[in-house]
């Protein structure tokens, strides 16, 4: 099975530019998580799809933050007008439903505004 | 509201050692599931374990061990005979049954010295 996987690794933006990540979770997983990492932080939760349905989202996903799954299959997070507060690293996950709410996280992207 | 805490932050030991990394949780709920994730410095986290919060069972998996007390909260995990390769921040994490949402402890960086 190909794992979580996720594009780009890195990226490094100017303040007030938009960004757009793209995760393609393990195949046949209809749950996807996005979560955010500061450093020395553990992850925090942004937004829950199940299949294409975006399903819940958390108080830390600002109106500059949108996610998608057009398909159900991948997921892509836009942030608009980026600041510096939004440097972290996004983490993507996903869950089959069966396995009791096993998450299986890619490897991230790492966001750097300048 | 659901909480994990990790009180070491960072950990430093030389081969060969035993060394427990503490989890607290809180939560209201009787119905749970707590986690380890192990995040090495490629940034993916890996999952380790899963137990539900019937099962107090202790686990064993090779040189590692999980000890789940509910009476005091904890869920710790001991690495023995620890290997350099053992190296990593890691998260424990607990989930409410019917929730998605994964709730992180702060995580322990772990170093292990040859």
């Amino acid at each position: 099975d190909t794992g979580v996987s996720q594009d780009p690794r890195h990226k490094i933006t100017k303040r007030g530019q938009n960004v757009t990540f793209r995760c393609d979770p393990i195949s046949e997983h209809n749950r996807l998580y996005w979560y955010r990492q500061t450093l020395g932080q553990g992850p925090e939760f942004l937004t829950y799809f199940q299949n294409e349905a975006q399903l819940e989202k958390s108080r830390l996903l600002s109106d500059r933050f949108s996610a998608e799954r057009p398909k159900g299959s991948f997921s892509t997070l836009e942030i608009q007008r980026t600041e510096q507060g939004d440097s972290a690293m996004y983490l993507c996950a996903s869950s089959s439903g069966l396995a009791a709410y096993e998450q299986y996280f890619g490897p991230g992207t790492r966001l750097t505004v300048t | 509201a659901q909480k994990v805490t990790q009180a070491q932050t960072e950990i430093s030991v030389v081969e060969k050692e035993d060394v427990t990394l503490d989890c607290v949780y809180e939560t209201r709920d009787t119905t749970y599931y707590l986690f380890w994730y192990k995040q090495p410095p490629s940034g993916e986290l890996v999952f380790l374990i899963r137990r539900n919060s019937f099962d107090e069972q202790n686990e064993i998996s090779g040189r590692y061990s999980w000890n789940f007390q509910k009476s005091t909260s904890s869920f710790n995990f001991t690495i023995t005979a620890s290997q350099v390769v053992d190296s990593a921040v890691y998260f424990c994490a607990l989930i409410l049954q019917g929730a998605q949402k994964l709730v992180f402890g702060q995580g322990t960086r772990l170093t292990i010295n040859p």
